[in-house]
């Protein structure tokens, strides 16, 4: 079934040691977003790529960066995680920008800071 | 700037009653509405989504309305059971500018006890 792949599913790092979330898609989509959603709080969109193009959002922090080598994979670096950090990062696709375009999300990552 | 609520935050309710899950938004100008589940600690999967045109769309025991005007939203759930226990999360679209992005609510938490 064409998907979206997240790895690992839970990530442990340690305060200041740079980490990096993976994100694979099967369905060949032009766009994939980065969502930070912390604890009972709402999905916050970090940035999005639409094909090798990088968006990123006003208030997304410098110590998030991103990268897509290609089509299916879009990677999450995070520089210096502090405690701050730790969250649910979860990776979604759509075929094209716009409204008209669902978004598809894959299960998650969840970070934990120690 | 759009702002999505979800009123409760949490609701408990018996095996096989019906209820309804509210969301409001502040900015009427949207282009659709979409209702998400979350599992704790997984990714969101879409339950409805309801173009601005539309008043209500329906899947199985899941019946969704829009009423743009008011800035309103239920998702009601029939026959509740056991397995419907998770988050439920609002979403809209604007209908100008940037209208991929996605505004969240914080979502209602809901367990079906039996």
């Amino acid at each position: 079934d064409a998907m979206v792949i997240q790895n690992p599913r839970y990530q442990v790092t340690q305060f200041g040691k740079p980490v990096t979330l993976s994100c694979s898609q099967t369905l060949n989509h032009n766009v994939m977003y980065w969502y930070q959603q912390k604890s009972s709080q709402a999905p916050k969109l970090l940035f999005h790529y639409y094909d090798k193009d990088f968006n990123n959002e006003a208030d997304t922090p410098d110590n998030f960066q991103s990268r897509r080598p290609n089509t299916s994979f879009c990677f999450l670096d995070i520089r210096s995680p502090g405690l701050g950090d730790a969250a649910m990062y979860l990776c979604a696709t759509s075929p094209d920008l716009g409204a008209a375009y669902e978004q598809y999300f894959g299960p998650g990552t969840r970070l934990t800071v120690t | 700037k759009q702002e999505v609520t979800q009123i409760p935050a949490a609701l408990s309710v018996p095996e096989g009653e019906n209820l309804v899950l509210n969301c409001s938004f502040t900015d009427s100008a949207i282009y659709n509405l979409q209702w998400f589940r979350q599992d704790p600690g997984k990714g969101l999967t879409s339950l409805l989504l309801i173009q601005s045109s539309q008043r209500e769309q329906t899947s199985g025991r899941l019946n969704a309305s829009l009423d743009k005007s008011s800035g309103r939203s239920t998702l009601y759930i029939a026959a509740s059971q056991p397995g419907d226990s998770a988050t439920y999360l609002c979403a809209v679209r604007p209908s100008g500018g940037s209208n991929y992005k996605l505004t969240f609510g914080k979502g209602t938490l809901l367990t079906v006890n039996p």
